[in-house]
Order: structure tokens, then C-alpha cells, then sequence
């Protein structure tokens, strides 16, 4: 079972609909990344959280530290979302930090 | 503020060769970690290098090295080419553990585009 798991895997909606991606993990983190990858194969950070929630335009993340559970919210989808979703947990191991990645959600958002 | 680079953007290689791929850090960044994605999954942490030295590895044998360089820009070095090391590697340059001890959520990492290397 990896560390991290999202779903769903892919998802394709209609230009306008309100998409959940979820994000589980099961080790202890010092921080949650929600990143953007676009076919190019680039990476963008979206969101860094440690608690609670945060906005940036459309976009919405939540984190339940608890429950060892995120989601990424977008509302009012346009087809320029559409990319692969991933989300990573911030591991501090012996002195290193270091990244696990989820697998990614690829979005689709026909116009 | 200067990004991520990376470089090359694409490479061909043959097995059995050795490959280089290089990366320079955001500025003010003092950390750089690589990455390996293969196709349709999420990346893989390779290691890590801060103050010039490896700090943290992954899954990953000895023929994957690499080099961290005063100004903090680093190389990944691959000996002996494998066909399954064909994927797209990453590299993330951050703020190092004197500034961002474990749970400072304020520190981020800025990415590269990457490198996509196809072993033939």
C-alpha cells in the first residue's frame, strides 16, 4: 500500500463543475503540497498546508491532521485546469526531508 | 527571483552509457532534491543534497549519484544506462533543515520542468 493515495485516479467533467480530488495518507507529515503537472511535464505548487484550509482564486485545500486526509477543491472548472493533480506529504527522516508523491488525478475538463 | 532550471529538456541515451543532468536552484535556496517519474506515475525521491553533501536517499542503487556545488546547483549523475531508468527526472530546490526545521510550513519547493531522459 503506498504511502500516499488520491482519487479518484482520472476525472472528467463538464466546463463549470465543482471537482474533489482526495488525497490519504498514512504516515505522520510536516506538511501537505498540492501540486499542478501539465503535459510538459513541469511542476506547479499550488498549496503548502500544515492544518486547516486555504484559498487562491478557485482553488480550495483543505487538511484534517486527524483523520491524515486532504482535499483539493475547484470550483466554476474551465478547460485550463485540466492537468494531473498530485499530491505529496513532507517526510522529515534522519536530518532529511523528503517528498512522497500520491500517483496524481488526471482532470479533464471538457468546454 | 530565478526559478528552477534544469537541463537538458530531452535526452536520448543508449544503454550502458552514463548520463548527466543538471540543475540550478531558486535563489536563496540552499537545498536540492531529484526525483524520478516514470510514465503515468508520480515521482520518486532519489535524494537529496544540502551543504554540498547527500542527505537522504531513496530506493534507488549506487549508480545514481550526484553533486551539490557551492552555489548550491547540483548534478544527477546515471552510470550504466538502464531502459526501465527511462523517465522524466525532477529536480526541487527548497530551504535547507537550519532554516526549516520539521514543521515550518512556510517553506516551499519550487520546481523544475524537468528532464525527460529515454534510455534506447
Amino acid at each position: 500500500k503506498n504511502e500516499v493515495e488520491q482519487s479518484p485516479q482520472n476525472l472528467t467533467a463538464q466546463e463549470g463543475e465543482f471537482i474533489t480530488i482526495n488525497c490519504s495518507y498514512s504516515v505522520g507529515i510536516s506538511a501537505l503540497h498540492w501540486l499542478q503537472q501539465h503535459p510538459g511535464g513541469g511542476i506547479v505548487s499550488l498549496f503548502m498546508l500544515s492544518s486547516g484550509k486555504k484559498k487562491h482564486g478557485r482553488l480550495i485545500a483543505t487538511i484534517n491532521i486527524q483523520e491524515k486526509h486532504s482535499s483539493l477543491h475547484i470550483t466554476a472548472s474551465h478547460p485550463r485546469d485540466s492537468a494531473v493533480y498530485i499530491c505529496a506529504v513532507r517526510l522529515f527522516i534522519q536530518g532529511a526531508q523528503k517528498l512522497v508523491f500520491g500517483q496524481g488525478t488526471r482532470l479533464t475538463i471538457n468546454p | 527571483e530565478t526559478g528552477v532550471t534544469q537541463s537538458p529538456t530531452h535526452l536520448i541515451k543508449t544503454r550502458g552509457q552514463q548520463v548527466t543532468l543538471r540543475c540550478s536552484s531558486q535563489s536563496g535556496h540552499n537545498t536540492v532534491s531529484w526525483y524520478q517519474q516514470a510514465l503515468g506515475q508520480g515521482p520518486q525521491f532519489i535524494f537529496q543534497y544540502y551543504r554540498e553533501e547527500e542527505n537522504g536517499r531513496g530506493n534507488f542503487p549506487p549508480r545514481f549519484s550526484g553533486l551539490q556545488f557551492p552555489n548550491y546547483s547540483s548534478e544527477l549523475n546515471v552510470n550504466a544506462l538502464e531502459l526501465d531508468d527511462s523517465a522524466l527526472y525532477l529536480c526541487a530546490s527548497s530551504l535547507g533543515l537550519e532554516f526549516a526545521p520539521q514543521a515550518k510550513p512556510n517553506y516551499g519547493y519550487t520546481f523544475g520542468s524537468g528532464t525527460r531522459l529515454t534510455v534506447v
